[in-house]
């Protein structure tokens, strides 16, 4: 069973245009989390929901909006796509302060 | 402000060498350490973490790191190496003031394995 899953996994679009990124995790974990990682590899922490709660959020372009639905969602919605947008985004999922769990992975590229 | 250093970008070794990789930490309190590691096109896996007692610890495919407070360090260590493990490491320190669950993650060594 797979633990934190991700659809899509590739995500080929045109600049300007709006696009979203699901995520489903299956542990019953009460926190989720998006991820951006670089062409260089970086990762960086974007948003984070507690229980359908956000409760972080870094600096992000408001293009960028989060939705939970229930505590295992966690949606992202990107609005007027730009070329800079063009990453891997990782969504993980923890218990409290505990290890975080991620997903494979969806590789957006913007044209 | 908290931040995660892996001082090597990238390394090659030989399948059955040892390995080392470095990590260096700054944070303002006793912090919970992990590795983790993606295979190509793949997520992130956790190897191990530290989050308090011994600071020697083992993690999954025969990996062990040891938290040095003095040296702010948290080093990945393999005593030999297979080809199977080339892929890209990543060293991260968390949680955050209020308790958020937030990692930093340092920048990754990318592990190359000579047959």
């Amino acid at each position: 069973d797979t633990a934190v899953s991700q659809t899509p996994k590739y995500l080929v679009t045109q600049m300007g245009n709006d696009k979203s990124i699901k995520c489903e995790q299956n542990l019953g974990h009460d926190t989720m989390y998006w991820y951006k990682q670089d062409s260089k590899k970086f990762l960086k922490i974007m948003f984070s929901y507690n229980n359908k709660e956000l409760i972080i959020n870094e600096t992000v372009p408001n293009r960028f909006s989060p939705k939970s639905p229930d505590k295992a969602h966690l949606n992202l919605h990107i609005n007027s796509l730009e070329l800079g947008d063009s990453a891997v985004y990782f969504c993980a999922s923890s218990q409290d302060l505990g290890e975080q769990f991620f997903g494979p992975g969806t590789r957006l590229t913007v044209l | 402000a908290q931040s995660v250093t892996q001082p090597d970008i990238h390394i090659t070794v030989s399948e059955g060498a040892s390995l080392e990789l470095r990590c260096n930490y700054s944070y303002g309190a006793t912090p919970y350490l992990f590795w983790y590691v993606q295979s190509p096109g793949q997520g992130l896996q956790l190897l191990l973490k530290y989050f308090s007692g011994d600071t020697l610890v083992q993690g999954i495919k025969g990996f062990e790191a040891e938290f040095k407070r003095s040296q702010s360090s948290f080093n990945l260590r393999k005593p030999s190496v297979h080809w199977s493990d080339a892929a890209e490491y990543f060293c991260a320190v968390g949680p955050f003031s209020g308790g958020y669950n937030k990692l930093i993650f340092g920048a990754g060594t990318r592990l190359a394995v000579h047959p």
